[in-house]
């Protein structure tokens, strides 16, 4: 069965440094997103991006954050200047939309961040 | 952004039926209702998606009555393995809709699956 992929499953950076967060997609897929989890905490939205954009992004995900799809199948997600408050757990998406059957969201395994 | 409503927690033991019903009182008229189970340290793995009467697939049910107003979400026979948080997700997930898809999850069910 497809599945998302992420790397790394654990990263450890000093507070200040910058983070990128690797994730593939499922093939052909056109929607992809980025959630996180505070340890103990509900998951939250990030930013969804289609058509090689942004179509929405949350109050956490501030100027410190970005996204790309630099190729035909990574999608990053960037924290330029960590804070400790930024360690979680990292969540990629993606879906495939454009049909009706398409509409469920497959997230990967995750990234655990830790900021220190 | 239709809010939901679970219970916290609840206990099942192994080989029972569970039925985790999700109240979504002001669901809007392009919301499906998803659910998803999460293990500890790992993401949320999609489980069904429904829309309106019933939807089966070959882990669990969804029943959707007739208002759309709650769903309840079957799961037959656990096993031990089934202990882990459901989330009861509401929301315009449709190609083109209104959020991109973007879900908000709560906290969720915890269930627990005793031997």
């Amino acid at each position: 069965e497809p599945e998302v992929t992420q790397t790394p499953s654990h990263q450890v950076t000093q507070m200040g440094q910058e983070v990128i967060l690797r994730c593939v997609p499922i093939s052909n897929h056109l929607y992809f997103y980025w959630y996180r989890q505070i340890l103990g905490q509900k998951v939250e939205f990030l930013v969804s991006f289609y058509n090689n954009e942004i179509s929405e992004k949350s109050e956490i995900f501030d100027d410190q954050f970005s996204v790309e799809r630099p190729d035909g199948s990574n999608f990053t997600l960037k924290i330029r200047s960590t804070k400790l408050e930024d360690s979680a757990m990292y969540f990629c998406a993606s879906k495939l939309g454009e049909v009706d059957w398409g509409n469920t969201i497959y997230f990967g395994e995750g990234s655990w961040l830790t900021v220190v | 952004l239709a809010k939901t409503t679970q219970p916290i927690s609840m206990d099942s033991y192994e080989g029972q039926e569970v039925n985790i019903t999700c109240s979504h009182n002001n669901i809007a008229t392009n919301d499906y209702i998803t659910w998803y189970q999460q293990f500890p340290s790992q993401g949320p793995r999609f489980i069904i998606q429904g829309y309106k009467t019933k939807v089966t697939n070959e882990v669990a049910s969804l029943f959707i009555p007739a208002d759309r107003k709650s769903s309840t979400l079957s799961l037959p026979r656990v096993s031990l393995s089934d202990t882990a948080v459901y989330y009861c997700l509401v929301g315009d997930v449709r190609a083109g809709g209104t959020s991109y898809g973007k879900l908000t999850f709560g906290q969720g069910t915890i269930l627990t699956v005793h031997p």
